[in-house]
């Protein structure tokens, strides 16, 4: 069954550095996102993105973070100058050309020091 | 108004038991509606999409009242399984964004 793969499955990183998390999406699907869950909390809209560009994204989504489809099959997540409070865990979703089920990876677990 | 609200509960039921959880949302544009199950510290995972007619899945019954803007979901003969976090998702139309509602903890007792 075909499945999105994130790696790595945790990070852990000092306050400051930069961060870049990689998603593999199903291979059919045309519509990625990333979604942030804070330990306890729930999850939330980050960007989604179609045709090379992002189309929407969140509040949360500032010029601290930045997505990136850099060949056919990668789709990665950069996050700039850590801060404490990005500890959480990251999910990528994936999506077929109709906007149906979002089908998530197993999480890359961010934990900022 | 939250956009997606949901009881966080928990819910605590004897195995056998059935249960229903709801689920408002405050856009009345909202296109696409999803049930989700998210076990502790893992990704949400598809349990049934929601359609207008309503629609059942085994033990699991889904309906949309869009008059309300609300969302039920019914478990029948609970299972200890069946214990987990339901995630209401809805995708208001013209958008690409999927919105979750903060979950509803289901806990099935032996």
């Amino acid at each position: 069954e075909p499945e999105v793969t994130q790696t790595p499955s945790h990070q852990v990183t000092q306050m400051g550095q930069e961060v870049i998390l990689r998603c593999v999406p199903i291979s059919n699907h045309l519509y990625f996102y990333w979604y942030r869950q804070i330990l306890g909390q729930k999850v939330e809209f980050l960007v989604s993105f179609y045709n090379n560009e992002i189309s929407e994204k969140s509040e949360i989504f500032d010029d601290q973070f930045s997505v990136e489809r850099p060949d056919g099959s990668n789709f990665t997540l950069k996050i700039r100058s850590t801060k404490l409070e990005d500890s959480a865990m990251y999910f990528c979703a994936s999506s077929e050309p109709s906007l149906g089920e979002l089908f998530f990876g197993e999480g890359s677990r961010l934990t900022v020091l | 108004r939250k956009e997606v609200e949901q009881d966080p509960g928990p819910f605590n039921v004897p195995e056998g038991a059935t249960v229903a959880f709801n689920c408002t949302y405050s856009n009345s544009a909202s296109q696409s509606f999803f049930w989700y199950r998210q076990d502790c510290r893992k990704e949400p995972k598809l349990l049934m999409s929601v359609y207008s007619s309503g629609n059942e899945d085994g033990r699991f019954t889904a309906q949309l009242n869009r008059a309300s803007q609300y969302i039920s979901l019914l478990i029948r003969d609970s299972k200890l399984s069946d214990s987990a976090t339901y995630l209401c998702v809805v995708r208001p139309s013209g958008t690409y964004k999927y919105i979750f509602g903060t979950g509803t903890r289901l806990k099935v007792l032996a």
